[in-house]
C-alpha cells in the first residue's frame, strides 16, 4: 500500500526567507511523486513532479523537490518566500502498478509574514 | 483554456434528498477521477475511469454513490438519501494516457447538506 505523511501541517515563514515543506512517502513501487497547491477557493494546482528521471525536480514559481529514496523523503522548497506563495500545499503518491490513483497527504498550509 | 470544469460549483440540499454532479474533464484525456475533500483534509479518492469503463472504486464509495461516464466524454457522480456527513468538496481531475501524466483538477463541487 502506499501513504504519504507531510510532518507539518503549519508553515509560517517570513517574505524573503527559505521555504522547507516535509513529505515522506511509503511504497512498495517506484513511486511517482507530486507537490500541488491549492490556494483559496482554487482549484489545485501541480507545482512538480517525479517520476524516476532526475531526483532533483523544478517545478513553478521557484519551488523545487528532491527525491531521497533512503530517506523516503520529497521534500519541497523554495530560497525565498513570496506572500502569494500563502497557500496550501499536498504531498501526493501514485504508481502502484495497476492504478493511477493520488494518495495524498493531510496537507501543509503556508503562512508568508510581512 | 479549456481545463477541468465541474457543475454546479455549490449544492445545498437536504437530507435524504439526491444530488447529482457533472464533470466535464478536458478533452483529449481518456482518464477521468473523482475525489472528496472534507474540511483540513487532503482529498481521498473515490473512483476511476478509463474511457467509458469504471476500473476502481474506492470503500469509500458506499452504495449511495454511483458514478458513470457514458461515452468516455462527461461523467456525472449521484449521491441518494443524502446525510451530513457527505457535506464535501467533490473533486474531478482527468489525465492523458501515460504512466506519469499528471491529473488536471477542476475547481470541485461543494455540497452541503442540511
Amino acid at each position: 500500500a502506499q501513504s504519504v505523511t507531510q510532518l507539518d501541517s503549519h508553515v509560517s515563514v517570513s517574505e524573503g526567507t527559505p521555504v522547507l515543506l516535509r513529505c515522506n512517502y511509503s511504497s512498495s513501487y517506484s513511486p511517482s511523486l507530486f507537490w500541488y497547491v491549492q490556494h483559496p477557493n482554487k482549484g489545485l494546482q501541480l507545482l512538480l513532479k517525479y517520476t524516476s528521471a532526475a531526483t532533483l525536480v523544478k517545478g513553478i514559481n521557484g519551488f523545487e523537490a528532491e527525491f531521497k529514496k533512503s530517506e523516503t523523503s520529497f521534500h519541497l522548497t523554495k530560497p525565498s518566500a513570496h506572500m502569494s506563495d500563502a497557500a496550501e500545499y499536498f504531498c501526493v503518491v501514485s504508481g502502484a502498478s495497476g492504478t493511477y490513483k493520488y494518495i495524498f497527504g493531510t496537507g501543509t498550509r503556508l503562512k508568508v509574514l510581512a | 483554456d479549456t481545463g477541468v470544469s465541474q457543475n454546479p460549483r455549490h449544492k445545498i440540499t437536504k437530507r435524504g434528498q439526491n444530488v447529482t454532479f457533472r464533470c466535464d474533464p478536458i478533452s483529449e484525456h481518456n482518464r477521468l477521477y473523482w475525489y472528496r475533500q472534507t474540511l483540513g483534509q487532503g482529498p481521498e479518492f473515490l473512483t476511476y475511469f478509463q474511457n467509458e469503463a469504471q476500473l476502481e472504486k474506492s470503500r469509500l464509495l458506499s452504495d449511495r454513490f454511483s458514478a458513470e461516464r457514458p461515452k468516455g466524454s462527461f461523467s456525472t457522480l449521484e449521491i441518494q438519501r443524502t446525510e451530513q456527513g457527505d457535506s464535501a468538496m467533490y473533486l474531478c481531475a482527468s489525465s492523458g494516457q501515460g504512466s506519469y501524466n499528471e491529473q488536471f483538477f477542476g475547481p470541485g463541487t461543494r455540497l452541503t447538506v442540511l
